[in-house]
């Protein structure tokens, strides 16, 4: 079956860039999508296809993507930001759907 | 505004089943696919199954299937997952979320609260 594979956690201090990339052979194919999770609460897309920031969402994320692989990137911390961060795509079908297993973003 | 609400968790023996229940309102629910997504306690987003605008087509992740069944009612705006010979391992949150789907991208654009389900004797 198809996996998106993440890094476990990202550590950053508080005005750092923090960078969490996602991997998957289908993703030159089907668009990626960036879900921030906090404790107790259901998930927020915080980067559609890709690169696309939705409205609301503050303009310190960003999402990118190259080749098997799609980045998001959040520049200047904030203590906010702490959460579970999830990848989402598709299969190379566009049948099922697939999470990466999640990074864990600590604010230090 | 578009509003998801779970219902039907609870603790269920292993073998035993459970049908769970989603009401969405603020939107037109038959224009849209929709899905369940379920999470284990301290564990990543899994999804489950999601089911066309129309409940003709249905798709299932592989570990539920030939035991959990998608459904929904357009007339009362309402999602259902019946979950049959449940494990331990299907112990989780279970989401109904909204989804969007075309070529080349599929995603969930609102999400439910959820609603815990717990399998053990």
């Amino acid at each position: 079956s198809y996996e998106l594979t993440q890094p476990p956690s990202v550590s950053v201090s508080p005005g750092q860039t923090a960078r969490i990339t996602c991997s998957g052979d289908a993703l030159p194919k089907q668009h990626a999508y960036w879900y921030q999770q906090k404790p107790g609460q259901a998930p927020v897309v915080v980067i559609s296809k890709d690169s696309e920031r939705p409205s609301g969402i503050p303009e310190r994320f960003s999402g990118s993507s190259s080749g098997t692989t799609v980045t998001l990137t959040i520049s200047g911390v904030q203590a906010e930001d702490e959460a579970d961060y999830y990848c989402q795509s598709a299969d190379r079908s566009g049948t099922y759907v697939v999470f990466g297993g999640g990074s864990k973003l600590t604010v230090l | 505004e578009v509003q998801l609400v779970e219902s039907g968790g609870g603790l269920v023996q292993p073998g035993g089943s459970l049908r769970l229940s989603c009401t969405a309102s603020g939107f037109t629910f038959n224009n849209y696919w929709m899905s369940w997504v379920r999470q284990a306690p301290g564990k990543g987003l899994e999804w489950v199954a999601d089911i066309k605008q129309d409940g003709s087509v249905k798709y299932y992740v592989d570990s539920v299937k030939g035991r959990f069944t998608i459904s929904r009612d357009n007339a009362k705006t309402l999602l259902y997952l019946q979950m049959n010979s449940l494990r331990a391992e299907d112990t989780a949150v279970f989401y109904c979320a909204r989804s969007r789907r075309s070529s080349g991208w599929y995603y969930f654009d609102f999400w439910g609260q959820g609603t815990l389900v717990t399998v053990s004797s």
